[in-house]
């Protein structure tokens, strides 16, 4: 069973930095596209960034590109978020999701990290 | 990248039909056939409901139908049922990035 298990939210000032986590099972992890994407209180999904499958090639949302940071460690079987000089508007739920490359779609998402910008 | 716009809201009684318009640019919704569609409740991750514009995932029921026609993307749930009530999003590929929709929230009356 494909499991994608984000960890690392929490309450940060802002300006601070955090780190998200995001922990996959049941799936070839180092064959897959992975992405981020947030859901801010109120509003719609907002798509942010993704990493293929041997992390060289990253692309970003012009809204975060600069302040987060994608990376992955294939032996851990993870994939991370660094976030940067953080705005309350960075306030939102954090999912990770399996992008399945021959459809442009994504097929499995974890159950989501909130993080709260707030002094 | 400008989220895509879709109505706030939309309703229907069970067993009737409710479809949801998702507008982009020629530079997303209209330049490719990669629009995909996601399910979410209250609380829960998304689910892919359709992807490339009308393909329905395996375990998705027919009563979800995709189409496009130029720059909007359209969404049909046939005989709405209780658990069709939910938030649905489309997306788009953009050329190297991705757009959400602003979601619209489905309701069975």
């Amino acid at each position: 069973e494909v499991q994608l298990v984000e960890s690392g939210g929490g309450l940060v000032q802002p300006g601070g930095s955090l780190r998200l986590s995001c922990a996959a099972s049941g799936f070839t992890f180092s064959s897959y596209w992975m992405s981020w994407v947030r859901r801010a209180p109120g509003k719609g999904l907002e798509w942010l960034v993704k990493i293929n499958p041997d992390g060289g090639a990253k692309t970003y949302a012009d809204s975060v590109e600069g302040r987060f940071t994608i990376s992955r460690d294939n032996a851990k079987n993870s994939v991370y978020l660094q976030m940067y000089s953080l705005r309350g508007e960075d306030t939102a739920v954090y999912y990770c999701a399996r992008y399945r490359a021959g459809a442009y779609d994504y097929d499995y998402w974890g159950q989501g990290a909130l993080v709260t910008v707030s002094s | 990248q400008s989220a895509l716009t879709q109505p706030p809201s939309a309703s229907g009684s069970p067993g009737q039909s409710v479809t949801i318009s998702c507008t982009g640019t020629s530079s997303d919704v209209g330049a490719y056939k990669y629009v995909s569609w996601y399910q979410q409740h209250p609380g829960k991750a998304p689910k892919v409901v359709i992807y490339e514009v009308a393909q329905r995932p395996s375990g998705v029921p027919d009563r979800f139908s995709g189409s496009k026609s130029g720059n909007t993307a359209s969404l049909t749930v046939s005989g709405l049922q209780p658990e069709d009530e939910a938030d649905y999003y489309c997306c788009s590929y953009a050329g190297s990035t991705y757009v959400f929709g602003t979601g619209t929230r489905v309701s069975v009356l």
